[in-house]
């Protein structure tokens, strides 16, 4: 079955960087669209970015853009999530998730169970 | 610009029926959505994806008292028979482009 495992979250301070990971295993990886998506202390899910099956096209939250990178290393079935100057606003579960198609974007059908990254002085 | 509105709060008494609506904005009306369901303390689970049509296709293990429906603009998720597990935040998004609506949640009375 599939399987998202994130890592890579913890505290850190304002303006400072970290990498998320999220190993991925029980389906083709480099046949799927893959996605971020965070979730602030007691808010909502947001939508944070995605990236292509193949990694060409690769789309960000304005909240985000010119600070975070996706990226992917299909032949090792990796997600990463490249955070820099973070801010205390951007503290929340960030979770990786699977899009269903494999070719174009669709709905996400399935999610990790999210590693927390808090940004604090 | 893409919106997707949903009422922040349903109520329902156990195994009775629940319909929770996502509102797309204008622009954005034939588009198809997902929902997803969070239990409270746990990740988010895909439910499924509904068309503008209202077909729908669930995802694995999905009970049959989850169905999905559309009018419109407003794409639908129906609970039907109620169970107390059933409490929890629901929250529809929708791709490229790509957002989430603030999620509904759902008390089971």
């Amino acid at each position: 079955q599939v399987q998202l495992v994130e890592s890579g979250g913890g505290v850190v301070q304002p303006g400072r960087s970290l990498r998320l990971s999220c190993a991925a295993s029980g389906f083709t990886f480099s046949s799927h669209a893959m996605y971020w998506v965070r979730q602030a202390p007691g808010k909502g899910l947001e939508w944070v970015a995605v990236i292509s099956y193949e990694g060409g096209n690769k789309y960000y939250a304005d909240s985000v853009k010119g600070r975070f990178a996706i990226s992917r290393d299909n032949s090792k079935k990796t997600l990463y999530l490249q955070m820099n100057s973070l801010r205390a606003e951007d503290t929340a579960v960030y979770y990786c998730a699977r899009d269903e198609s494999g070719g174009s974007y669709s709905a996400i059908d399935s999610w990790g169970q999210g590693t927390l990254v808090a940004v604090s002085s | 610009q893409l919106v997707l509105t949903q009422s922040p709060s349903a109520s329902a008494s156990l195994g009775a029926s629940v319909k929770l609506t996502c509102t797309l904005s204008s622009e954005y009306s034939r588009y198809a959505i997902a929902w997803h369901q969070q239990q409270p303390e746990k990740g988010p689970r895909y439910l499924m994806k509904v068309d503008s049509d209202g077909s729908h296709s669930k995802g694995d293990g999905i009970p049959d008292r989850f169905s999905g429906s559309s009018s419109g603009a407003e794409r639908y998720l129906t609970i039907s028979s109620l169970q107390s597990e059933d409490e929890a935040d629901y929250y529809c998004h929708t791709w490229a482009p790509w957002g989430f609506g603030g999620g509904t949640k759902l008390t089971v009375l």
